[in-house]
């Protein structure tokens, strides 16, 4: 089946620690992104890329940081800096970075930081 | 002022009732615009895309108005299975997407 799988559903966290989101998928996009929801709020863009080896900031991306080695990955990393990281977290995929295409959503990662 | 701006509700309806929700964007340049459904503690799932000549999908009708800067989606005929928070996506040439905080809709019996 193709999809975006992202790994794990839960992850907890101490304070001071960096954490790596996995986010993958098998339907042969070429662009993918990240965002964060927070209770009763819509989601934020933290990065995207539009292709292989290349990615942009969003909206929020201070703290986080991002690779796209491969065209089916686009690992997240919550660093120490991002002062609050408790949230969901949201992969998604496009066919192309153009207008018109439509978004699709991974199921998410829950990051508690304890 | 938030880029795209949605009535949080919550809209609560008794099942067969007919409710719409609107969706304000200030980005005049926006090229595409979308109605995206997520259930609680789920990721979202596209319900459907916002066309200048309007659309339809069974029980679902959305219409946008450029000039107005603004779209909705009518539901009619509400069941049960459509509660959910509804979200307002709105997206530039440049391929990014922009999303309103939602509107949360429940239908009783």
């Amino acid at each position: 089946d193709g999809g975006i799988t992202q790994s794990p559903k839960y992850l907890f966290r101490k304070e001071g620690q960096n954490v790596t989101l996995s986010c993958e998928q098998n339907l042969n996009h070429d662009a993918m992104y990240w965002y964060r929801q927070d209770p009763g709020q819509g989601l934020r863009l933290i990065y995207y890329s539009q292709i292989v080896n290349d990615f942009q900031k969003g909206d929020i991306a201070e703290g986080y940081s991002v690779s796209r080695e491969k065209k089916e990955s686009f690992p997240l990393t919550v660093t120490s800096a991002q002062k609050n990281p408790t949230a969901f977290y949201l992969c998604a995929s496009s066919r192309e970075p153009r207008s018109t295409d439509t978004q699709y959503f991974g199921p998410g990662t829950r990051l508690t930081v304890l | 002022r938030k880029e795209v701006e949605q009535d949080p509700g919550p809209f609560n309806v008794p099942e067969g009732a007919t409710v719409a929700f609107n969706c304000t964007y200030s980005n005049s340049a926006s090229q595409s615009f979308f109605w995206y459904r997520q259930d609680c503690r789920k990721e979202p799932k596209l319900l459907m895309s916002v066309y200048s000549s309007g659309n339809e999908d069974g029980r679902f009708t959305a219409q946008l108005n450029r000039a107005s800067q603004y779209i909705s989606l009518l539901i009619r005929d509400s069941k049960l299975s459509d509660s959910a928070t509804y979200l307002c996506v709105v997206k530039g040439n440049a391929g990014k997407s922009t999303f309103g905080d939602g509107t949360t809709l429940t239908v009783k019996p």
